[in-house]
Formats: structure tokens, C-alpha cells, sequence
């Protein structure tokens, strides 16, 4: 089925490890998003990448890293996990600036 | 930055009230605003996308208006049914940064029956 997916939808890891979240799309849009959702703090801007290769930090970036090889793929990886990162993530695609965004349906993190 | 600040939180109204959603940016040179719906535990879905061009945008029940020179969108509910609860985010494009949005904390709506 076409869309954005996110995986896995829920997870839970012990502090210090590396953990990565995958985000999918099969539009061939050219912009990817990571958000994370807080209560208190609403949706704040992790990386977004506007192209294959192309990545750019958002507000919140310290402890993330993220690669897009592919236009499909955007994977987020938490170097060394803290319980500060405990949140729900979310993906999010568009086919250029003009459109607006599709979200995926989140992942829930829990860092223990 | 661009601040994006949406009142009420929260507005819990009867079934069938025709209701309205305030959204307010602090820099009017926006590239385009969109509206969001969010079910408890679940992701965004897009409402309305309006491009900052437009004065309005609607789907069935909904319309959404942009005043750009008063920094202020608003999303209008006609009609208002208890499937319409969930909270409301409207998001918010800079024109010297198009590539992201800035999200407002949104207002949580509960209609009742």
C-alpha cells in the first residue's frame, strides 16, 4: 500500500545504546522530516533532508543522526539513547516546499 | 523564529455548533500555513493546505482563511459532530526558510453529543 511508514511502532531500550528508527515513503517525494512530539513542547524539527544525500539539522538534533542513500528512506538513529529522548517520533514527506506535509503514524520510544 | 501560538488549548462545545480555530504567527511573511487534525495516539493528518496567495481554502465542513498582514489563520467547523473531536494543529511556513514548518501547540477539541 502506498504511503509513509514508520517502524517499528512502539520500542523500548535501556540508556546508552543505539537505536534507529525507520522511515519510508513511496511517493519519491523529495523532502523528509523527523519530529518529535512532547507534551509541553508540541512537534520540534529533529533533521530534514530535501533530497538524496542532502540533510540539514533542525532545532533539536544534539544526539541524532541521520543518512537518506535513498530518496524512499530516512532513518533516525539515537547515537546513545538517554531518557531524555523518551517521545513519540514522527516521520513526514513532501514532494517539494510548495506542498504541504504526510505524516506517518509515529513511533512511540521509550529509553529506560 | 517564527512563533505559532494557537487559543483556546482546549474548547469542549455541543454537537451541531458551528465553531472557530485561531492560529497566530509573529512573522507575516509566511510561504504557506496547513492545518492538521491528530487523534489521541494516532499520527497528523492534513486538513487544509492554504499557500500564502490564498485568502481561504475549504473541504465540506471546514474552511480555512488567512490574513497574513494580522499574522492569523482561522479553521471553521460547520456543523460540528462528536467525530470531529481531536486536537487541531495549524503549522506555518517562513518565506527565508520554506523548507520546514513551524507548528503551533494546538487547541484539543471535544464535541459533545
Amino acid at each position: 500500500d502506498a504511503g509513509i511508514t514508520q517502524s517499528p511502532r512502539y520500542k523500548i531500550t535501556e540508556t546508552g545504546r543505539q537505536v534507529t528508527l525507520m522511515c519510508h515513503q513511496t511517493w519519491s517525494h523529495s523532502y523528509m522530516f523527523w519530529y518529535r512530539q512532547d507534551l509541553g513542547h508540541g512537534l520540534r524539527l529533529i533533521y530534514y533532508s530535501a533530497a538524496a544525500d542532502i540533510t540539514d539539522k533542525g532545532e533539536v538534533s544534539d544526539g541524532y543522526v541521520v543518512s537518506r542513500s535513498k530518496t524512499e528512506n530516512f532513518p533516525l538513529t539515537l547515537e546513545s539513547a538517554t531518557r531524555s529522548q523518551t517521545s513519540v517520533y514522527f516521520c513526514a514527506s513532501s514532494l517539494t516546499a510548495s506542498y504541504g506535509y504526510t505524516f506517518g503514524s509515529g513511533t512511540r520510544l521509550t529509553v529506560v | 523564529k517564527q512563533e505559532v501560538t494557537q487559543i483556546p488549548a482546549a474548547l469542549s462545545v455541543p454537537e451541531g455548533e458551528n465553531l472557530v480555530l485561531n492560529c497566530s504567527f509573529t512573522d507575516s511573511a509566511i510561504y504557506n500555513l496547513q492545518w492538521f487534525r491528530q487523534d489521541p495516539g494516532k499520527g497528523l493528518t492534513s486538513l487544509l493546505l492554504i499557500q500564502s496567495s490564498q485568502r481561504e481554502q475549504t473541504s465540506g465542513r471546514l474552511n480555512a482563511s488567512l490574513d497574513k498582514s494580522s499574522g492569523r489563520s482561522t479553521l471553521y467547523i460547520a456543523a460540528s459532530q462528536p467525530g470531529d473531536s481531536a486536537t487541531y494543529l495549524c503549522a506555518v511556513k517562513r518565506v527565508d526558510n520554506f523548507n520546514k514548518f513551524y507548528f503551533g501547540s494546538g487547541t484539543k477539541l471535544n464535541v459533545k453529543p
